[in-house]
């Protein structure tokens, strides 16, 4: 069936190292995709999104790669800091389905100093 | 960026009781919210939409008449849980989606059901 999943469970890096997290999504019609942060008992946190017209985008200290051809997500963190530490979700927003959000599974990333 | 606010962020309620969680948008006025339910170690599942002034859009397998919605106001929605049992103890997370289909969170209410 349609899914949004992720390829490692958890991933851990040491402080300062890039991390990168992946994510694979199996409906062609996704166009919309973002990446979130979610720390321990709080709401998710929106780190960046990136449009299917699009294969890569850059924020601050994040990348989002985008290849549609494999249907695969990734989110590249640079020089990883303790506080980066949290569970990483990968979402798809399908126009055609209400524009609500379809979630990953998650990635819990552990900076280790 | 949007921010959005939930009351309460914890409660505790005995069994068979009903438990309302707000979801506030502070500062952009929201057509569309969203609650999602999230079990430990688990990602977020959508349970509804919340649509202003209209019926709220149920995911299969929700039960509408458990999980009551209202969405009174730009600004506000709120989730009921109705006649609460163990099994509804999870973490409920709302969000609002802006025109551009950025979708923001709110900080989350922890249920449990005892």
């Amino acid at each position: 069936g349609e899914s949004v999943g992720l390829h490692l469970p958890t991933l851990s890096v040491q402080e300062g190292d890039n991390s990168i997290i992946n994510c694979a999504y199996s409906n062609s019609a996704s166009d919309y995709f973002i990446w979130y942060k979610q720390e321990s008992g709080k709401g998710p946190q929106f780190i960046i999104d990136i449009r299917s017209n699009m294969d890569k985008r850059q924020g601050q200290r994040v990348t989002v790669l985008l290849n549609k051809t494999v249907k695969h997500l990734s989110l590249q963190i640079a020089a990883t800091q303790p506080g980066d530490s949290a569970v990483y979700f990968c979402a798809e927003n399908r126009r055609n389905s209400g524009y609500a959000l379809n979630f990953g599974k998650g990635t819990s990333l552990l900076v280790t100093p | 960026g949007a921010v959005v606010s939930q009351h309460p962020s914890w409660v505790i309620c005995k069994s068979g009781t009903s438990v309302k969680i707000e979801c506030r948008s502070l500062d952009f006025q929201a057509t569309t919210m969203f609650w999602y339910r999230q079990f430990p170690k688990q990602s977020l599942m959508l349970m509804a939409t919340s649509n202003e002034g209209s019926k709220a859009t149920y995911e299969q397998g929700v039960e509408k008449d458990k999980f009551l919605i209202n969405h009174a106001s730009l600004t506000l929605s709120t989730l009921t849980v109705t006649s609460a049992h163990p099994e509804d103890s999870s973490f409920y997370i709302c969000s609002i989606q802006k025109i551009t289909y950025e979708q923001y969170f709110g900080p989350g209410t922890r249920l449990t059901v005892t």
